[in-house]
């Protein structure tokens, strides 16, 4: 079975970074697409970028080019999320996803446990 | 970007009722690319549908779904008391694989 376990909540001040982690296991890691999409408070889902571990590139959304960096580590199963330039318009919890083990398509199957990340001065 | 518009925003209605969730597109979905996911407050989103029609592992038959192009649907025929919850559809035929505002199933 399939599990996606993130970091920790983080608070940060604005203007700094964050770095949030989803470690999986169960199943092959390096072939299937794992994306993060965030909630703010009492807000919808947003999809931030995503990435496929054996071929290393990151697909971002347009509205995060530039701030948003994810990468993969194979030798440990864990994909990494680094957003930059933080503003309170970033509280939000963090959620690492995967489809199903049949497909590769962007769509979820799997979901970490979210991690919340607050900016606050 | 594909820009999903769910309708409507907030639904009220009574276990035992047959409802149907709407989400249209800006522009055509290619290969009916479309997913349904249910939330509950507090729980990450779980997926109901993929592909526009077909039921993800472990999701009953009362939720079905159906559509192509720019509109699809997401019906579930009889509510239970735990089907109370925020529900949204993801386009993931184009990136970036957006998802639609939300409409917040509730208890009347």
């Amino acid at each position: 079975q399939v599990q996606l376990v993130q970091s920790g909540a983080e608070v940060k001040k604005p203007g700094s970074s964050v770095k949030v982690s989803c470690k999986a296991s169960g199943g092959t890691f390096s072939i299937y697409a794992i994306s993060w999409v965030r909630q703010a408070p009492g807000q919808g889902l947003e999809w931030m970028g995503g990435i496929i571990p054996i071929f290393g590139t990151a697909n971002y959304a347009q509205d995060f080019q530039g701030r948003v960096t994810i990468t993969a580590d194979i030798s440990t199963s864990t994909v990494y999320m680094d957003l930059s330039g933080l503003g309170s318009e970033d509280t939000a919890v963090y959620y690492c996803a995967r489809g199903p083990s049949d497909s590769n398509a962007y769509y979820y199957f799997y979901w970490g446990q979210g991690t919340l990340v607050t900016v606050s001065s | 970007e594909i820009v999903l518009t769910q309708s409507p925003g907030t639904l009220s209605l009574s276990p035992g009722e047959r409802t149907t969730l709407s989400c249209r597109a800006s522009q055509s979905i290619s290969s009916r690319y479309l997913a349904w996911y249910q939330q509950k407050p507090g729980q990450a989103p779980r997926l109901l549908i993929y592909g526009a029609s077909s039921r993800a592992t472990g999701i009953p038959d009362r939720f079905s779904g159906s559509g192509s192009g720019t509109d699809f649907t997401l019906t579930i025929s009889r509510l239970e008391p735990e089907d109370f919850a925020v529900y949204y559809c993801q386009q993931y035929g184009s990136s970036p694989y957006t998802f639609g505002q939300g409409t917040n199933l509730e208890i009347k």
